[in-house]
C-alpha cells in the first residue's frame, strides 16, 4: 500500500503564513483532501482537490499540488487554527485510501 | 442537516467480536459510498474500509482484511462494521464518513464525519 508523509509538527506566529506538505507516489495520480482535527473532536474537511473549500471554511485555507506533493497553506493563521492536519488520497491501486502521518500546527 | 451518528463501541476481550453502526440522516444515503476510519489513542487516522452505494464494491485495509466486514442497509440509512477476532491493536475511536467524488475518479473526499465510537480491546 502507499504512504503519505507529512512533517510531524510546525509552528507559526499569529497572523503569519504556514504551509503543510504531504508527499506520496499516489499523489501523482490522485488528488489530496485535507482534514483539521482538534483535540477530542472528529476530523473536519478543510480542502479537497486542487483548491476547493467546503462552505464554512475560511478563505485563509488554500491548497495546491505539484508532482508527488500536495500542500495546505494557512494565510494569516489564527489561534483557532491550532490543530492536527491530515492529508488523504486513494492509494496507488485506487481501491484503498491512505491518510498522511499528520502535522500538528501550533500558533504562537 | 447532514449527520452521521456511530454507536456500538465498548470494551471487548481479545478474540471477541463487536458490531458498530452508523446512522445517517439529512441526505440520500443510498446514493453515496461510505467509509470507516479509525484512530488509536494518541495516533493518526487510519482508513479501515469502504463500501459503494449499492454494496457492489467493498475494500478493506490490509490490517483488518479477513476479520472485519463492512455492510449497509439503505432502507434503514445505516452503515455497519462487524469486527471479529479483535486484537489489542484494534483499540481506537471508529468514525464513519461519507465518501464524495468529484467529476473525476481521481478526486474523492470524506464529509461529513460522525463523532466516533470508542472500541477498547483488553482483557
Amino acid at each position: 500500500s502507499s504512504e503519505l508523509t507529512q512533517d510531524p509538527a510546525v509552528s507559526v506566529a499569529l497572523g503569519q503564513t504556514v504551509r503543510i506538505t504531504c508527499q506520496g507516489d499516489s499523489l501523482r495520480s490522485y488528488y489530496a483532501s485535507w482534514y483539521q482535527q482538534k483535540p477530542g473532536q472528529a476530523p473536519v474537511l478543510v480542502i479537497y482537490g486542487k483548491n476547493n473549500r467546503p462552505s464554512g471554511i475560511p478563505d485563509r485555507f488554500s491548497g495546491s499540488s505539484s508532482g508527488n506533493t500536495a500542500s495546505l497553506t494557512i494565510t494569516g493563521a489564527q489561534a483557532e487554527d491550532e490543530a492536527d492536519y491530515y492529508c488523504n488520497s486513494r492509494d496507488s491501486s485506487g481501491n484503498q485510501y491512505v491518510f498522511g502521518t499528520g502535522t500538528k500546527v501550533t500558533v504562537l | 442537516e447532514v449527520q452521521l451518528v456511530e454507536s456500538g463501541g465498548g470494551l471487548v476481550k481479545p478474540g471477541g467480536s463487536l458490531r458498530l453502526s452508523c446512522a445517517a440522516s439529512g441526505f440520500t444515503f443510498s446514493s453515496y459510498s461510505m467509509n470507516w476510519v479509525r484512530q488509536a489513542p494518541g495516533k493518526g487516522l487510519e482508513w479501515v474500509s469502504s463500501i459503494s452505494s449499492s454494496s457492489s464494491y467493498i475494500y478493506y485495509a490490509d490490517s483488518v482484511k479477513g476479520r472485519f466486514t463492512i455492510s449497509r442497509d439503505n432502507a434503514k440509512n445505516s452503515l455497519y462494521l462487524q469486527m471479529n477476532s479483535l486484537r489489542a491493536e484494534d483499540t481506537a475511536v471508529y468514525y464513519c464518513a461519507r465518501d464524495l467524488q468529484g467529476r473525476t475518479i481521481a478526486l474523492n473526499w470524506f464529509d461529513p464525519w460522525g463523532q466516533g465510537t470508542l472500541v477498547t480491546v483488553s482483557s
